[in-house]
Order: structure tokens, then sequence, then C-alpha cells
């Protein structure tokens, strides 16, 4: 079974226009969350971790453990936001990669 | 140095030829992972060494052979490989041997076509 969904392969925004990654999780315990971004031609870079609960190039991310969801969010979204977006969960030292979805922000 | 190490970046290997690649880190992460990504999808679990011991092998096919030559290192040997295991392999590797919430650090990956 997927432990991590992200239900949108491609989201395209208009630049300046906020935008929001969705991101759903299965796992009973308690979860380590994380976002990674990939821009074209380089490597996967850690974004976001649910345990910081900070705000890393204008994005935020919330565990809602009700809704099991770890949705990124930015208000304002920029040309250099275009990349592939990854959501993980860790368990142990397994790590749980989403399908990813490929964000475009159109100028 | 806080940076993952990849070499080659690119590597074009037939089908009977033996390859290696190769990690480095020296930011004393105890856990290493090898992971194979293909174009537009999420990186693939290969393999997990914890405290230079093999701890996680997801049914990879024997022509990958991987191996932890000490903490800093992590190899993995190609052989007899097959046009389908073109990919980005990425090596990465995470501060805690044992998981709990250390997040990945992954290398600029090795791109790998076989011909």
């Amino acid at each position: 079974a997927q432990r991590v969904t992200q239900p949108e392969k491609l989201l395209s925004v208009f630049k300046g226009a906020p935008v929001e990654l969705k991101c759903n999780y299965s796992y009973s315990g308690s979860p380590e969350l994380f976002w990674y971004v990939q821009y074209s031609r380089q490597r996967l870079q850690l974004l976001l971790r649910h345990i910081s609960r900070e705000s890393i190039k204008g994005f935020t991310a919330d565990l809602n453990k009700g809704e099991t969801s770890f949705h990124l969010k930015k208000p304002f979204a920029q040309e250099e936001d275009s990349a592939m977006y990854y959501c993980a969960l860790i368990i142990g030292n397994q790590f749980y990669f989403g399908t990813g979805t490929s964000l475009t922000v159109i100028p | 140095d806080t940076e993952v190490t990849q070499t080659p970046k690119h590597l074009v290997m037939g089908m009977t030829n033996k390859k290696s690649l190769k990690c480095e880190q020296h930011m004393g992460h105890r856990a290493m992972y090898w992971y194979k990504q293909k174009a537009k999808k999420p990186p693939e679990l290969m393999f997990v060494y914890s405290y230079e011991k093999l701890s996680i092998n997801e049914s990879v096919p024997s022509r990958f052979s991987p191996e932890c030559p000490n903490s800093s290192l992590l190899n993995l040997h190609l052989h007899a490989l097959q046009p389908e295991d073109s990919a980005l392999y990425l090596c990465a590797s995470s501060p805690s041997g044992t998981g709990g919430n250390s997040p990945l650090h992954f290398g600029n990956g090795t791109r790998l076509t076989v011909t």
C-alpha cells in the first residue's frame, strides 16, 4: 500500500498566486514528514521537515494528524519555485516518497 | 564538508561490462543509501547500510552489488545490466544509523545508460 500520496502529478499556477501541494500519508504512529524539492538538473534537496515548523523560501507545511495530511503552501508563487516536489515519510530508517508533484509557475 | 559526492556523473556501459558507482560523505553520517530514480518518478530504495552493515535490500537483482568499505564510502558494483536499468542512481546519507527524524542528504547522482 502506498504510504504517501500526492494526488497531483502536475500543478500550474501564475506567478504571485497562492500554491498548495497536497500530501496525505498512511501511518498509525507519530509520523516524521519531510518535503523534498528537485530543481531541474539539481540534486534532491530537503525543503522542510515538520518538526522544525519553519518557513523555507516562503513555503510552510503543517501536519494535520486528523486528516493525515502534510500539505505544502506558499502564499505568492515565484518562477524559481518551478520544480518537482516530493513528500516523504520516514519510519525507522526507511524513507517512503510520494509520487511527486511537478510545479510550474507561469510568468 | 557538508555534501554527498558521487562519481562518475555520467556512465555509459554495455550489457557485458562491469563498472562501479562511488559515493562519499564526510559528515559522520552512520546510514547510507542507494536509490534508483527514473525520469519524473520518485526515488526507489535499493539498499540501506546502517553502521556499515547492510540493513535493507529491497529485492534488488544480483547484478547490483553494494559494498560499504568504511563509514564514509559506499559503492555499487554493476555487472551484466539490462537497458531497463538505465536511470539516475542516487546516493544518500543520514546522521542516524537507526532512522528517527534524520533527513536524507542526497548526492547529485550518477546518470547511467546501459546500451
